[in-house]
């Protein structure tokens, strides 16, 4: 268990439809990070947060976004979702930025479109 | 942050020591090695970092050639739970503004 938690495990949706995946990182951690895991593109970075502010951004599409709140859980929103965007959602979370200590992932939310 | 490039996969036995070699020729003087492995569907798992020293840990060891151009994970003992994509990540000793890259890893088959 490496202490992050991600809800919900299964999410299965419809085309056009929006939803939020939910993270909570590790106790005392700071910074919140979220990835994309689809079958033919590997793990992509989406978007950083630290202590509430976006940090660094990748790969995110305008219909994602995302925010960090004060207790540091954070939120993935997915609106007008296509089939392309059925993956493995991972949050991961660290003390501080991943150049300093380890992130620690949690076990990923599936994301299914129909 | 630096290019790597890893063997796309590798088959080692059970019981013996599985070295994945990972190239980073391009790496720069502040920049660490990092290890993290993937076991199949599950969240990346953090294994092991260095900058220029050999490092160990209980899970692995982390070999880095003198010029830096290149590093080996050992993994001593492999055993059939081992089996998982490993990536080796270079990356600034940034602050908060770091992130991980993952390329497309080394999938490790240990076999019995």
């Amino acid at each position: 268990d490496s202490g992050v938690t991600q809800t919900p495990k299964h999410l299965i949706t419809a085309t056009g439809q929006r939803v939020t995946l939910r993270c909570s990182p590790r106790s005392g951690d700071l910074s919140v990070y979220w990835y994309q895991q689809s079958l033919d593109q590997g793990l992509q970075f989406l978007i950083q947060y630290y202590n509430g502010e976006e940090r660094a951004k990748g790969n995110i599409l305008e219909r994602f976004s995302a925010q960090q709140f004060p207790d540091l859980h954070s939120e993935l929103n997915l609106s007008s979702l296509e089939l392309g965007d059925s993956a493995l959602y991972f949050c991961a979370s660290s003390v501080e930025g991943v150049g300093r200590t380890e992130a620690f992932f949690g076990q990923g939310t599936r994301l299914t479109v129909v | 942050d630096a290019k790597t490039t890893q063997p796309t996969s590798m088959d080692c036995a059970e019981g013996r020591a599985a070295n994945l070699p990972c190239n980073h020729s391009t790496i720069s003087g502040n920049e660490y090695v990092y290890w993290y492995r993937q076991i199949h569907s599950q969240g990346p798992q953090y294994i092991i970092h260095g900058l220029k020293n050999n490092e160990t840990n209980e899970m692995a060891s982390l070999i880095i050639t003198e010029d830096r151009k290149s590093s080996t994970l050992i993994l001593p003992h492999a055993t059939l739970r081992d089996t998982a994509v490993y990536y080796c990540i270079v990356l600034n000793y940034g602050g908060s503004q770091g992130n991980l890259i993952f390329g497309k890893g080394t999938k490790l088959s240990v076999k019995p």
